[in-house]
This record gives structure tokens, C-alpha cells and sequence, in this order.
């Protein structure tokens, strides 16, 4: 079994849609990361989380909320989709002092 | 404001040849730089992570540089194969308590048989 889930992969939806994803992991890291990835643009950090109780905005937060349910969960929400929301969307855990970070297979978004 | 630069956007080459990918960064204070290979529908998947007191690290036929006081790292690849095509990203981790990644856009290779 992967180390890091998602769900859903792939996912269209409608303006103003309320969208969560998803994250699981196995690893038993207590760091986890939210990023999107557009073409061209390389990732970018929405949201990241230390533990349970320590949830922290990244670079592009506006428009996402996120929920740290437990040590292995940790999900991203839309309240309201939009049309350039559409794009790849990457959790990841990250361990130990150099802090490698690994990635799940990725969600892809489609707001129309 | 740290930004990340990978040069050139895409590279194909004949199997077998030896190649060097191109990361930039424009602030030297960094923890570590860390290169990714993502293949298309995965995910990244960690190749090297460079420490910033460290020259270079090797894994196999992959060998990544840092010279921070210029602001660069290279990733060479050895003998390529076709299997080796895929988007390369390098990711630098700033030097505070935050953990957090700056990518690059990535190196798309394609490796021809």
C-alpha cells in the first residue's frame, strides 16, 4: 500500500461547489504539506500543518481551508470552487531534521 | 522574497549521453536544496537532498551539486536512459523553522531511444 493517499484523483466540479480533499498517511509523520501545481509554475504551498493542534498558511491560502483530523489525516477544502482553482493538487509528509518530504500521487482538480 | 529557477524548461537528448540540469536560486540563505523527479499521473519522488554546508551528494548514476554563495545546483545524470525521462524540480528549504519548500517549475527530459 502507498505510503501517502489521496482522494479523490480526479475530481470536476461547478462554481461555487463546496470541494474537500483528502489526505492519508501511513508513515507516521507528524508534518504534512498542501501544494498546488500548475503548469509552468512549479508547486506552490497552500497550507502546512506540525501536528494535530498547529496548522500554519502557506503561500497561496486564500480561497482553502484545511482540517487536521488526525496524525494521519489531513484535508484540503474548497468553500466555494472557482475556475482558476483548477489544477494538480499534492499533500505530502515531511520527517526529521532535513525534513524530507514525501509526496502522494496527486489530485487533479477541474472547476468549470 | 526567495524565487527558484530551472534552465531550460525542457531537454531531449539520445539515449546514453550525459546531462546536467540547471537550478537558480536568489537568496544564499538556505537550509538544504532538495531534487524531485515527478513522473506524469504520480507524484515527486525525492532523488537527492543537499544539506547547505554540503558540496554535492551521489546516488547512483545521479550526482547533484550546491554552490550557495553563487546561488546554483546542478543535477547530473550519468549514461541516460530512456527510463529516465520525466519532469526534474529542485526545491529549496530556507534557513527558519517553517520546513517549508520553494520549487521550481521543473526540467521536463525526454530520453530517445
Amino acid at each position: 500500500d502507498a505510503d501517502v493517499t489521496q482522494t479523490p484523483r480526479n475530481r470536476i466540479t461547478k462554481t461555487g461547489k463546496r470541494i474537500m480533499l483528502e489526505c492519508s498517511q501511513t508513515k507516521g509523520h507528524d508534518r504534512m504539506y498542501w501544494y498546488r501545481q500548475d503548469p509552468g509554475l512549479g508547486l506552490r504551498l497552500i497550507y502546512y500543518s506540525f501536528d494535530v493542534k498547529d496548522i500554519n498558511k502557506g503561500e497561496i491560502s486564500d480561497g482553502y481551508s484545511v482540517s487536521r483530523q488526525a496524525q494521519a489525516k489531513f484535508s484540503l477544502s474548497l468553500e466555494s470552487a472557482i475556475p482558476n482553482q483548477t489544477a494538480l493538487y499534492f499533500c505530502a509528509t515531511g520527517t526529521g531534521w532535513a525534513d524530507t518530504q514525501y509526496f502522494g500521487p496527486g489530485t487533479r482538480l477541474t472547476v468549470l | 522574497k526567495q524565487e527558484v529557477t530551472q534552465i531550460p524548461a525542457a531537454l531531449s537528448v539520445p539515449e546514453g549521453e550525459n546531462l546536467v540540469l540547471n537550478c537558480s536560486f536568489t537568496d544564499s540563505a538556505i537550509y538544504n536544496l532538495q531534487w524531485f523527479r515527478q513522473d506524469p499521473g504520480k507524484g515527486l519522488t525525492s532523488l537527492l537532498l543537499i544539506q547547505s554546508s554540503q558540496r554535492e551528494q551521489t546516488s547512483g548514476r545521479l550526482n547533484a551539486s550546491l554552490d550557495k554563495s553563487s546561488g546554483r545546483s546542478t543535477l547530473y545524470i550519468a549514461a541516460s536512459q530512456p527510463g529516465d525521462s520525466a519532469t526534474y524540480l529542485c526545491a529549496v528549504r530556507m534557513g527558519d523553522s517553517s520546513y517549508k519548500l520553494i520549487f521550481g517549475s521543473g526540467t521536463r527530459l525526454l530520453v530517445r531511444p
